[in-house]
């Protein structure tokens, strides 16, 4: 069974930084790409990173493009993603996910809060 | 970008009736290589993660009871629920991984009459 165990969030001033962890077991981790969404309050779910296998090709939605870095540790089954000029609009729940070849398995989450 | 559109927003049905929701994109997500939809559907109750409920638009995860079904191809799909029960109370979110950035239904909001 897929496990993934978000850690990090957390409150962070506006033009700050945050970085999140995620822990994987169940699966293998080395062999799968791994994704961030995140979850505004009040609002939907938003694709935010996505890093391949082998952690050589990466992804980012345009809203963070130049802020955030999506990385991986296939040796402590680890993906992270550091947030940089954080703004209050990156208030919400990030979650983790197993990218596979037909959608995420998901974990629970961390809260982010961007406030002054 | 692909661009996911729900409706309804929301929807009330009476236990044991039927909930249908459609979700649309603004291109064909069907990977004519493989024939292949890439289109989930994910069930996301308050304070959980969204779980998968159905993938390549039509295959039913394990987890998943045979009320829920997938149906649709291309730009066009339907979740239906044959029978509502009240542990099927949540928001239900498409998304296509056809294509990056992954993009998401703005969700469709499902409730007991």
């Amino acid at each position: 069974e897929v496990h993934l165990l978000e850690s990090g969030g957390g409150l962070a001033h506006p033009g700050g930084s945050l970085g999140l962890s995620c822990g994987a077991s169940g699966f293998s981790f080395s062999d799968d790409a791994m994704t961030w969404v995140r979850q505004a309050p009040g609002e939907g779910l938003e694709w935010v990173s996505t890093i391949n296998h082998n952690g050589k090709i990466t992804f980012y939605a345009d809203s963070v493009k130049g802020r955030f870095t999506i990385s991986r540790d296939n040796s402590k089954n680890t993906v992270y993603l550091q947030m940089y000029s954080l703004r209050a609009e990156d208030t919400a729940l990030y979650y983790c996910a197993r990218q596979g070849s037909s959608g995420m398995d998901w974990g629970q989450g961390t809260l982010v809060t961007v406030s002054s | 970008d692909i661009v996911m559109t729900q409706s309804p927003d929301s929807l009330a049905v009476s236990l044991g009736g039927r909930a249908t929701i459609n979700c649309k994109s603004s291109q064909s997500v069907l990977y004519s290589s493989n024939n292949k939809n890439y289109l989930v559907w994910y069930q996301h109750k308050p304070g959980q993660p969204p779980k998968k409920l159905i993938s390549w638009a039509s295959i039913r995860e394990s987890w998943v009871p045979d009320r829920f079904s997938g149906s649709g191809s291309g730009t066009d799909f339907t979740l239906t629920i044959s029978s509502l029960q009240p542990e099927d109370v949540a928001v239900y979110y498409c998304q296509q991984y056809y294509t990056t950035p992954w993009t998401f239904g703005q969700g469709t909001k499902v409730d007991i009459k």
